[in-house]
C-alpha cells in the first residue's frame, strides 16, 4: 500500500533555530501534499497545501515565512519552521495522496507518522 | 462554511461493549467525501473509510460498521464487542470537491478508552 515516510519523527531544538520536516510518498507520486499541525489532545489543523512545482498555498492565520514548505518533487515535500519558538512546539503531520487520473476527491490521504517538535 | 463536528470528547467502555461515535459534517457541496480516520497513542493516522455524497449505502468491515444518512448530515460509526486495541483517537473527516485540492476538514476527535 501506498506509504509516506516522514523525518524526523521527533526533534528538540533551541529557540531561534530552523527546523527542516521531510515528507516522502515511498512508492507512489503526489502532485499534493498536505501538512496538518496537532496540538495535544487537539483535532489536526491544515496549515498549507503543498503543490509539486509552483507555491504552497497557505490557510489563513498561517505565517507563510515563518513555515516554510517547498516541494521539489513529485515524492518530497519539506516543511521548514524558521525561527522556532517555543509556541511552535507541536505535532506536525504531513499526507499525500496518490496521482491518479479521473479526479482524486475520492482518493484516502495518506499520512505520515508525525513530527512531534519541541522547542526549548 | 464546511465544517465536522464530533460532539464525544472522550468515550470510555468495557471490552466487549458496543459503542457508536457521532459525527455530523456541514458543507454546501454536492459532491463530497467522508473518511474516519484512527489515531492510537503512537500518533500516526490510520485509514479505516471513506465514503462519498452519493452513496449512503451503510458499510460493515468486521466489527466496524458505519452509518451515513444524507438527512440528517451525520456519519456515524459503530465499533461491536470492542476491545482494547481499539483504544485511540477517532477523527471524522470532510473533503470537498469544490476545495479544488481536496483537503481534509477533521473534526475534533473522540477519545475512545477501552477498559479491560
Amino acid at each position: 500500500g501506498a506509504v509516506v515516510s516522514q523525518h524526523p519523527s521527533w526533534v528538540i531544538c533551541k529557540s531561534g533555530t530552523s527546523v527542516k520536516i521531510e515528507c516522502r510518498s515511498l512508492d507512489f507520486q503526489a502532485t499534493t501534499m498536505f501538512w496538518y499541525r496537532q496540538f495535544p489532545k487537539q483535532s489536526l489543523m491544515l496549515m498549507a497545501t503543498s503543490n509539486e512545482g509552483s507555491k504552497a498555498t497557505y490557510e489563513q492565520g498561517v505565517e507563510k515565512d515563518k513555515f516554510l514548505i517547498n516541494h521539489a518533487s513529485l515524492t518530497l515535500s519539506t516543511l521548514t519552521v524558521t525561527s522556532a519558538h517555543p509556541e511552535d512546539s507541536s505535532f506536525y503531520i504531513c499526507s499525500a495522496r496518490l496521482l491518479r487520473q479521473g479526479g482524486s476527491g475520492n482518493s484516502p490521504l495518506h499520512f505520515g507518522n508525525g513530527t512531534r517538535l519541541t522547542v526549548t | 462554511a464546511q465544517k465536522v463536528t464530533q460532539a464525544q470528547t472522550e468515550i470510555s467502555v468495557v471490552e466487549k461493549e458496543d459503542v457508536t461515535l457521532d459525527c455530523v459534517y456541514e458543507t454546501r457541496d454536492t459532491t463530497y467525501y467522508l473518511f474516519w480516520y484512527k489515531q492510537p497513542p503512537s500518533g500516526e493516522l490510520v485509514f479505516l473509510i471513506r465514503r462519498n455524497s452519493f452513496d449512503e449505502q451503510n458499510e460493515i468491515s468486521g466489527r466496524y460498521s458505519w452509518n451515513f444518512q444524507k438527512s440528517t448530515s451525520s456519519f456515524n460509526f459503530t465499533i461491536t464487542a470492542s476491545q482494547v486495541v481499539d483504544s485511540a483517537v477517532y477523527f471524522c473527516a470532510l473533503s470537498e470537491a469544490s476545495s479544488g485540492t481536496y483537503k481534509y476538514i477533521f473534526g475534533t476527535g473522540t477519545r475512545l478508552k477501552v477498559l479491560a
